[in-house]
């Protein structure tokens, strides 16, 4: 079955960096669009970042672009997100999930989602 | 950025009561919306996409409908394992965006 694991988080002071990785495994994972979303604790989900099966195609949430940079290693079935300057803000539990594709420029919804992995930004 | 907005943010039912929750966008999506649920301390599920398609493996209870701005989420008979928070997701553009939450509560 599909399985998304999430690692990397922990606490990190404020202006550090920390990469995420998500592994996955029974998929085909180089055939996938792949997404990060966040969530604050005791808040909603916000959408991070997106890129496509083979990596040529990226979108971002536009408050963190500059400061994050999703990427992806087929020949690993892992997805990883690079995040850089982190602020007090950026605390959350971020998750990694599949994206269906559904419309135009991998615009679609997620079928499969990470257990998360939570990020605390403080000194 | 579309704006999803969610109504109610808590509702109070009981097991067995028909409950809705709706979403409403700021500007019109199709039919390009998802929903989710999500339980404390766990990674949203996957329930309903494209508004109204039933993702496999979800109970039959759960239905949605919409298109445009105003979309629902139905439950037809509410069983203990459904008291859990919901959320909308639209696809219709950059940046993907999320309701705030529909949080339902055991009466």
């Amino acid at each position: 079955q599909v399985q998304l694991v999430e690692s990397g988080g922990g606490v990190v002071q404020p202006g550090k960096s920390l990469r995420l990785s998500c592994a996955a495994s029974g998929f085909t994972f180089s055939n996938y669009a792949m997404i990060w979303v966040r969530q604050p604790p005791g808040k909603g989900l916000e959408w991070v970042a997106i890129m496509s099966y083979d990596g040529s195609d990226k979108y971002y949430a536009d408050a963190l672009k500059g400061r994050f940079t999703i990427s992806r290693d087929n020949s690993k079935n892992t997805l990883y997100l690079q995040m850089n300057s982190l602020r007090g803000d950026d605390t959350a539990v971020y998750y990694c999930a599949r994206n269906l594709i559904q419309y135009k420029s991998l615009l679609g919804y997620f079928d499969n989602w990470g257990q998360g992995t939570l990020v605390t930004v403080s000194s | 950025d579309i704006q999803m907005t969610q109504s109610p943010s808590t509702l109070s039912a009981s097991v067995g009561d028909r409950v809705t929750i709706t979403c409403r966008a700021s500007q019109s999506i199709s039919t390009w919306l998802a929903w989710y649920q999500q339980k404390p301390g766990k990674a949203p599920k996957l329930l309903i996409y494209k508004a109204s398609s039933l993702e496999s493996g979800v109970p039959s209870r759960f239905s949605g409908s919409g298109s445009g701005t105003q979309f629902t989420l139905t439950i037809s008979s509410l069983q203990p394992d459904d008291f859990a928070t919901y959320f909308c997701q639209q696809y219709n553009s950059y940046p993907y965006t999320f309701g705030q939450g529909t949080k339902l509560e055991i009466k």
